[in-house]
């Protein structure tokens, strides 16, 4: 069966400073990944996908996330983060025919 | 465009009572999702409709959900008997499915508390 792996439940990160929010898979084929950010009381808001080619994807708002297949990880980078950025992001494999989710890292950022 | 929007954004309701939860979803959107995210279960899935129909109900967790979607529009989810444990938020998302590389666009969100 298909899971998703965010080990890291909460993180905090100075404003300006780099960010890597971890995601491990385990999917018995190629994997669709995606990253979406959830903010207090809303939705959740697509942020990247991966279904094939160039490894290294970029999404909006500045973030971008590497698939390594090696590793089964599809990782969240952001070069410099922003007080906006607070907010809970999860990672997410395409199951059969649903999305399955990770758990969820709290992104917490101070000034 | 429109996104896709759920109705009601809260709803407060008595422990025994049934609820309905709708969801409209972008123009065009073929396939629907109902997830539910609460504080001890995380994101799951409930129920996926293509078009009218609902080809997996695997994640309704008891018979007291159900779900309909009509005119491969607008759908409603149901929970009858409400118990405290249904309290969580019920997200609902919408595709238009290109084979298994579909993007799915997920609404704000109805909070449901059960008193």
């Amino acid at each position: 069966a298909q899971s998703v792996t965010q080990p890291d439940i909460h993180i905090t990160v100075s404003e300006g400073a780099s960010l890597e929010l971890r995601c491990n898979y385990s999917y018995g084929a190629t994997p669709y990944l995606f990253w979406y950010v959830q903010s207090p009381g809303q939705g959740l808001q697509l942020l990247l996908k991966y279904f094939s080619g160039d490894t290294l994807v970029q999404g909006i708002k500045g973030f971008e996330a590497e698939f390594k297949r090696s590793q089964s990880s599809f990782n969240l980078r952001k070069p410099s983060v922003h007080w906006s950025d607070a907010a809970e992001y999860f990672c997410a494999v395409h199951g059969f025919q649903k999305l399955v989710f990770g758990t969820g890292t709290r992104l917490l950022v101070s000034p | 465009g429109a996104g896709v929007s759920q109705s009601p954004s809260n709803k407060v309701t008595e422990k025994g009572k049934d609820v309905e939860l709708r969801c409209d979803p972008i123009s065009g959107h073929t396939a629907l999702y109902w997830y539910r995210q609460s504080l001890g279960q995380g994101l799951e899935f409930l129920i996926y409709f293509q078009g009218n129909s609902a080809p997996d109900k695997s994640g309704l967790p008891s018979d007291r959900f159900s779900a309909e979607r009509t005119g491969g529009s607008v759908s409603t989810l149901t929970i009858q008997r409400t118990q405290q444990e249904d309290s969580a938020v019920y997200l609902c998302a919408s595709s238009f499915r290109l084979g298994s590389q579909e993007t799915q666009y997920f609404g704000p969100g109805t909070r449901l508390l059960v008193l």
